[in-house]
């Protein structure tokens, strides 16, 4: 079992649906980070959190530390969202992160 | 401010050969991390340096993969006599300062390698 694991692997979506890709974890964390990956290009930190809630425009994140989980919101899908989002985990033991296995979302118009 | 440089973004190299990927953290940073994309797999954490210092290298193979981040300059990796399982995206990831804290990380745009 890997230490975090995503889901949905793959989500299709309407233009304009609201979209939730979901995190879960089995370590103890000292932070979740959401990165967004389009093809062939590089890696975008989306947001880090440590507790709570945060949003940046149209994403939402969200953390439950005691449940060990995490969600990505997307509100009023667009097709440039198309892209691979990886949760990654910087473990309370050390510094380096450790990812999920991502989420290909694909939004048609 | 310019962001995480690495180059090259495209690497050709035949099996036995060498590859050198060179990663420039964004200025200021002084927390350097190698990541490995394999072709359809997620990302895996290969080493983690400080300036003239590796701090964790538990994530490189034993062999052929070596790590550096001199005083002056980037941050290199290198891979000797490589093999067609090498190829890979590698990300370089640059903090400003030990993960412990959880600041902020900043990808580069990654190196494609291909053995051919």
């Amino acid at each position: 079992k890997n230490e975090v694991e995503q889901s949905p692997q793959n989500l299709t979506a309407q233009e304009g649906e609201f979209i939730t890709i979901n995190c879960s974890y089995s370590v103890g964390i000292s932070a979740l980070h959401w990165l967004q990956q389009h093809p062939g290009g590089g890696i975008v930190s989306l947001f880090m959190l440590s507790s709570g809630k945060k949003k940046h425009g149209r994403l939402i994140a969200t953390i439950n530390i005691q449940e060990k989980h995490s969600s990505l919101h997307i509100t009023a899908s667009h097709p440039r969202d198309s892209a691979v989002y990886i949760c990654a985990v910087r473990e309370t033991s050390g510094s380096r992160l450790t990812f999920g296995e991502g989420t290909q979302l694909t939004v048609n118009p | 401010n310019a962001g995480v440089m690495q180059n090259p973004r495209h690497l050709v190299r035949r099996r036995g050969q060498e590859a050198r990927l060179r990663c420039s953290p964004m200025k200021g940073h002084s927390h350097v991390y190698w990541y490995r994309q394999l072709p359809e797999e997620g990302l895996k954490f290969m080493v983690y340096l400080q300036k003239e210092n590796i701090i964790d290298e538990s994530g490189m193979p034993k062999e052929r993969f070596s790590a550096e981040f001199p005083k002056e300059g980037p941050s290199i990796l290198r891979i000797q006599q490589v093999v067609r399982g090498d190829s890979a995206a590698y990300f370089c990831a640059s903090s400003p300062q030990s993960g412990i804290s959880g600041n902020t990380i900043y990808f580069g745009e990654g190196s494609w390698l291909t053995v051919v």
